[in-house]
């Protein structure tokens, strides 16, 4: 088993350009998240998913958009990115609610 | 909304000396999470506490939830290089539903 497959690993993208995030979890799990972590200021929760078909915002979810529509992927899009959105971004993926997070691998996201 | 703090923010240690980093809630916490970060990794799940006061141990690892469950520690005994890393806490937010991480400690060991 792979666990969590996040692609790219890295990207560098201009001003105003979109890009999307993918992530992929071959454990069968109901919930995923993406996280974006910052110098400092550890994993902050973008946008979350319970189950297949369904997102919700997280503690930082402007200028970004998700999708869940299988359940073992969770896509994170940025439509127009800005400088402020370089960080290194995490996808995880639990069984349920508030149990074991398997983290992927992370991309790492300049924009210039 | 819930907020995790954790000190210290970094922590330069000895080989061979013993570290403790502290979690923190201004809430009381139903459970609380500990990860691992290497450096350039990811984090790792190292285990989760539930009940008050409860301790546990993985080999050189002491994780301790706290009688009030609004804090936690994790103390490492006689550091090894392969320690090195950042140690998040995460407990539920508000609502029950996700975890709230920690800005994390930072430990470094010097051979």
């Amino acid at each position: 088993n792979a666990g969590v497959t996040q692609t790219p690993k890295f990207r560098v993208l201009k001003t105003g350009q979109s890009m999307t995030l993918l992530c992929a979890q071959d454990m069968n799990h109901e919930y995923m998240y993406w996280y974006r972590q910052d110098p400092g200021m550890g994993l902050r929760l973008i946008h979350y998913s319970v189950g297949e078909g369904t997102t919700a915002k997280g503690e930082v979810p402007d200028g970004y958009n998700v999708s869940r529509l299988k359940k073992q992927n969770f896509l994170l899009g940025l439509e127009s990115a800005a400088p402020s959105q370089t960080s290194v971004y995490f996808c995880a993926s639990t069984r349920g609610d508030l149990t074991e997070a398997f983290f992927g691998q992370g991309t790492r996201l300049t924009v210039v | 909304g819930q907020q995790v703090m954790q000190i210290p923010q970094y922590q330069h240690v000895q080989e061979g000396e013993d570290f403790t980093t502290y979690c923190n809630s201004s809430t009381t916490l139903s459970n609380i999470q500990w990860y691992k970060q290497r450096p350039g990794g990811h984090p790792v799940f190292l285990i989760q506490l539930v009940k008050s006061g409860e301790v546990k141990k993985q080999k050189r690892l002491t994780f301790q939830f706290g009688e009030a469950k609004k804090n936690s520690s994790l103390h490492i005994t006689a550091t090894q290089t392969t320690d090195v890393g950042t140690y998040f806490c995460a407990g539920p937010d508000n609502y029950g539903q996700n975890f709230v991480f920690g800005p994390g400690t930072r430990l470094s060991v010097l051979p």
